[in-house]
């Protein structure tokens, strides 16, 4: 069964600090991956997305990796505001029945 | 360019009755996915359409459905409303497959009581 996990479900940071946030998938089998954050009652903004054949993508702060050999996907924050604090969820395209599936989410605070 | 649109964003109803949420994808993008996200399950996928035709379909009860018309706007309906069914339901576009990622609505909050 394919499964994408990520953890921690919460974390809280202060202000400044760069931080990781964890993404696993149970089959490398995968077309692409994408990260959005999710803020109170919205909708979900893409932040990232990374395609099969790519190791990793940047956009301002942000910077997420992808290691499909270990069904592992990382998304760094860097200099970290109180404004990052949201749901940040992945996304996992898996080949073998074209589904798209989302891990529950990591919830971060980032302390003022 | 404008996003997907969702209407309504919220909506009160009361077991029993039916329901039909619309979601508007952005100009061009042909694939619409529909999702159920709830605290405890997190987001649940309903079905896919793509060129007016279910591409693929999550494990719900035949009670959700969906269509899509040949402008792409999709629509997704609730019957025989149950209380376990109070969701923010989000849709996604795609240009034509979820494989050039999604792009979501802000979702239609329902409550059933």
């Amino acid at each position: 069964k394919q499964e994408v996990t990520q953890i921690p479900a919460a974390l809280s940071v202060p202000e400044g600090e760069n931080l990781v946030l964890n993404c696993s998938f149970t089959d490398s089998a995968i077309y692409n991956l994408q990260w959005f954050r999710q803020d109170p009652g919205k909708g979900l903004t893409s932040l990232l997305l990374i395609q099969s054949s790519q190791r990793e993508q940047t956009s301002g702060r942000l910077n997420a990796s992808l290691d499909k050999s270990s069904g592992r996907s990382t998304l760094y924050i860097a200099a970290s505001q109180p404004g990052d604090s949201a749901t940040y969820l992945c996304a996992v395209g898996f080949d073998r029945d074209d589904k798209i599936i989302f891990g529950k989410g990591t919830r971060l605070h980032i302390l003022p | 360019k404008a996003g997907v649109t969702q209407t309504p964003r919220y909506l009160i109803k009361t077991r029993g009755q039916q329901v039909t949420l619309s979601c508007s994808p952005i100009s061009g993008h042909r694939s619409v996915s529909w999702y159920q996200q709830t605290p405890g399950q997190g987001l649940q996928f309903l079905f896919e359409y793509f060129s007016e035709t279910q591409r693929n379909k999550g494990n719900f009860p035949g009670r959700f459905s969906g269509r899509q018309f040949s402008n792409s706007r999709s629509e997704m309906n609730v019957s025989t409303l149950e209380l376990g069914d109070s969701a923010l339901y989000l849709c996604a576009s795609s240009l034509e497959k979820p494989f050039y990622g999604y792009t979501f609505g802000s979702g239609t909050r329902l409550t059933v009581v």
